[in-house]
């Protein structure tokens, strides 16, 4: 199967300050990307939903401003979060899905804002 | 809207022990229901996906199995073992929308 890749998988930033985490799909053509996060103790719920070429598709209380979705190639997305606040703190999985519906999750990223 | 819920929340057992985690969905109109395991701080690992028209799949000591009808499906652990301590985590694909909806999670522990 695919092998998905995050960058950074943990991060630690003040306040306000804005944090850009990767997502990459190696030896595997990406067509879609789903962003979800998932706070302490609490399960997966997607963010969006992400075609490449496309803008994202954001779910009902996730902001589209907030939360910056890029998916220009077929091998990476990337979610930009704007001014992070503490409650932002949560894990952010990607998961890659292609012409099938076999889909490949990435390994997660843990942000904490300070 | 599909809701997916998993009971128990938390099991603990003694090692040796044969398990069921119990996975419900509103919604039975779904392409395929999937199990995942979750670590602590990990990301997730799949461990059984069935298909819409299947009734359960086999791996080692995991069956799992789906009765779409009453919108149910069950995760039997054989013979549990320490190593089998994580969260279980079911999800669902509705027919028509290739996202996932996931359930809260069983966190299971296995005594030794």
């Amino acid at each position: 199967g695919a092998v998905v890749s995050q960058h950074p998988s943990w991060v630690i930033c003040k306040s306000g300050t804005s944090v850009k985490i990767e997502c990459r799909s190696l030896d595997f053509q990406a067509t879609t990307m789903f962003w979800y996060r998932q706070f302490p103790k609490q399960s997966l719920m997607l963010m969006a939903t992400s075609n490449e070429g496309s803008k994202a598709t954001y779910e009902q209380g996730v902001e589209k401003d907030k939360f910056l979705i890029n998916h220009a190639s077929l091998t990476l997305s990337t979610l930009t979060v704007t001014s992070a606040h503490p409650e932002d703190s949560s894990f952010y999985i990607c998961v890659v899905a292609g012409s099938t519906d076999t889909q490949y999750f990435g390994p997660g990223t843990r942000l904490t804002v300070l | 809207k599909q809701e997916v819920t998993q009971i128990p929340a938390a099991l603990s057992v003694p090692e040796g022990e044969n398990l069921v985690l119990n996975c419900s969905f509103t919604d039975s109109a779904i392409y395929n229901l999937q199990w995942f395991r979750q670590d602590p701080g990990k990301g997730l690992t799949s461990l059984l996906l069935i298909q819409s028209s299947q009734r359960e799949q086999t791996s080692g000591r995991l069956n799992a199995s789906l009765d779409k009808s009453s919108g149910r499906s069950t995760l039997y652990i054989a013979a549990s073992q320490p190593g089998d301590s994580a969260t279980y985590l079911c999800a669902v694909m509705d027919t028509g929308r290739r996202a996932l909806t996931f359930g809260s999670g069983t966190r299971l522990q296995v005594q030794p």
